[in-house]
């Protein structure tokens, strides 16, 4: 089994619509969880971290459930600009593992 | 934009030839990470570096050597290029691994073609 694992997509999905992803890791002991944005032919950027509680930047929700071992992202209201793959990525005590991504395309 | 640049952006080489990657940052940051990027694998840690002159292994480490003689600056050599190494290759800087949630900066990455 992976030890971070997405969907590879694509998710195509029109202007306007919600659209969720999730990710799975399979170390009970991970400590910090991110999503990172990343344009086609570019490097990763830092979207959002993920907390405990669960935290929304704008239109993006990020949500963690230790107990399932997964965390989500939440976009509502798409735009083509958040046409991109979003990678998770999972820090553990002394290592950081990154997902493959999970490609967007929003459609006008 | 984290001061974070890579070069060359491009190179294409032959098998058998060594390559060497830079990464040069101007942000003064502490860690310095290499990595590799292919279809159907996620990021994947070369080596890096926690200081000058010290650098570890990461989980795909064979065939790459690294060296940090200076605090801005990060190289990668691939000691003898073979085709398995053609992939996109970016450095990574950050201030504190261990602090929770510190940001890591991406260079804009470097296209490797070993034919």
């Amino acid at each position: 089994r992976k030890e971070v694992e997405q969907d590879p997509g694509p998710f195509n999905v029109p202007e306007g619509a919600t659209v969720a992803f999730n990710c799975t890791y399979s170390n009970s002991a991970s400590q910090s969880f991110f999503w990172y944005r990343q344009d086609c032919r570019k490097e990763p950027k830092l979207l959002m971290s993920v907390y405990s509680s669960g935290n929304e930047d704008g239109r993006f929700t990020a949500q963690l459930n230790r107990a399932s071992q997964y965390i989500s992202l939440l976009i509502r209201d798409s735009k083509l600009s958040d046409s991109a793959t979003y990678l998770c990525v999972v820090k553990g005590y002394q290592k950081v593992t990154f997902g493959t991504g999970t490609k967007l395309q929003v459609i006008p | 934009d984290a001061g974070i640049t890579q070069s060359p952006r491009h190179k294409v080489t032959e098998t058998g030839t060594p390559v060497t990657l830079r990464c040069h940052q101007t942000e003064n940051h502490r860690y310095m990470y290499w990595y590799r990027q292919d279809p159907g694998h996620g990021l994947r840690l070369i080596h890096y570096s926690y200081g000058v002159k010290d650098t570890d292994k990461g989980e795909v480490s064979d065939g790459y050597s690294v060296s940090r003689s200076k605090t801005e600056d990060f190289l990668l050599t691939l000691e003898s290029a073979t085709s398995s190494q053609t992939s996109v290759y970016f450095c990574a800087i950050k201030e504190d691994f261990f602090r929770e949630n510190t940001e890591a900066f991406f260079g804009q990455g470097t296209r490797l073609t070993v034919v």
